[in-house]
């Protein structure tokens, strides 16, 4: 069955930087576009970013343009979001998440991962 | 940006009873919406999308309905599984994606 393990959260001061790794298996990953979705603790649901299943399209929410960058590796069925710059309002769990279907991105989260936690604070 | 709303924030029921969930966009969504659950320390899970598309594995008692601004989640028979919170989202937009604020549904 689908997995999508996150890692790299952690407590980090404004104005530095992270590296979020999600690790796929289960299904065909080059296939799939992939995203990252954010929930701050007790709050909604924010997408965040989207990469195309063969990684040449990228897209960010205006929130994080500028200072994120979303990349895969699909020789390692690995995706990846390059934090820098963070504030505190980035706090939040991040989510690594499967698109729908396979091709072009449907925008619809299928499978999701276990989240992990990024905390921005000096 | 295209605002979702969702009423009521809270809805209390009991086991068997019917759940009717709204959410509303402030412009036409077409049928790009989607529907999610999510349930405390968990990650969310698809339940509709495309407004009346049910994902695998979701049970028939979930049905979704609508298109252009105001769509329906309706649980027919509530279980206990069920009490959790809901979220709409729409796509028509992308990547401009957004979701409602989220329902609460719990044990009355």
């Amino acid at each position: 069955q689908v997995q999508l393990v996150e890692s790299g959260g952690g407590v980090v001061q404004p104005g530095r930087s992270l590296r979020l790794s999600c690790a796929a298996s289960g299904f065909t990953f080059s296939s799939y576009g992939m995203h990252w979705v954010r929930q701050a603790p007790g709050k909604g649901l924010e997408w965040v970013a989207v990469i195309s299943n063969d990684g040449r399209d990228k897209k960010l929410a205006d929130s994080v343009k500028g200072r994120f960058t979303i990349s895969r590796d699909n020789s390692k069925n690995t995706l990846y979001l390059q934090m820098n710059s963070l504030r505190p309002e980035d706090t939040a769990v991040f989510y690594c998440v499967k698109d729908l279907t396979t091709g072009a991105v449907k925008y619809y989260f299928d499978s999701w991962g276990q989240g992990t936690l990024v905390t921005v604070s000096s | 940006e295209i605002v979702l709303t969702q009423s009521p924030a809270t809805l209390s029921l009991s086991p068997g009873e019917r759940a009717t969930l709204s959410c509303r966009a402030s412009q036409s969504v077409r049928s790009y919406l989607a529907w999610y659950q999510q349930k405390p320390g968990q990650a969310p899970r698809l339940l509709i999308y495309d407004a009346s598309n049910r994902a695998t594995g979701i049970p028939a008692r979930f049905s979704g309905s609508g298109s252009g601004t105001d769509f329906t989640l309706t649980i027919s028979s509530l279980e206990p599984e069920d009490f959790a919170l809901y979220y709409c989202q729409q796509r028509s937009s992308w990547p401009l994606l957004t979701f409602g604020p989220g329902t609460k549904v719990d044990i009355k």
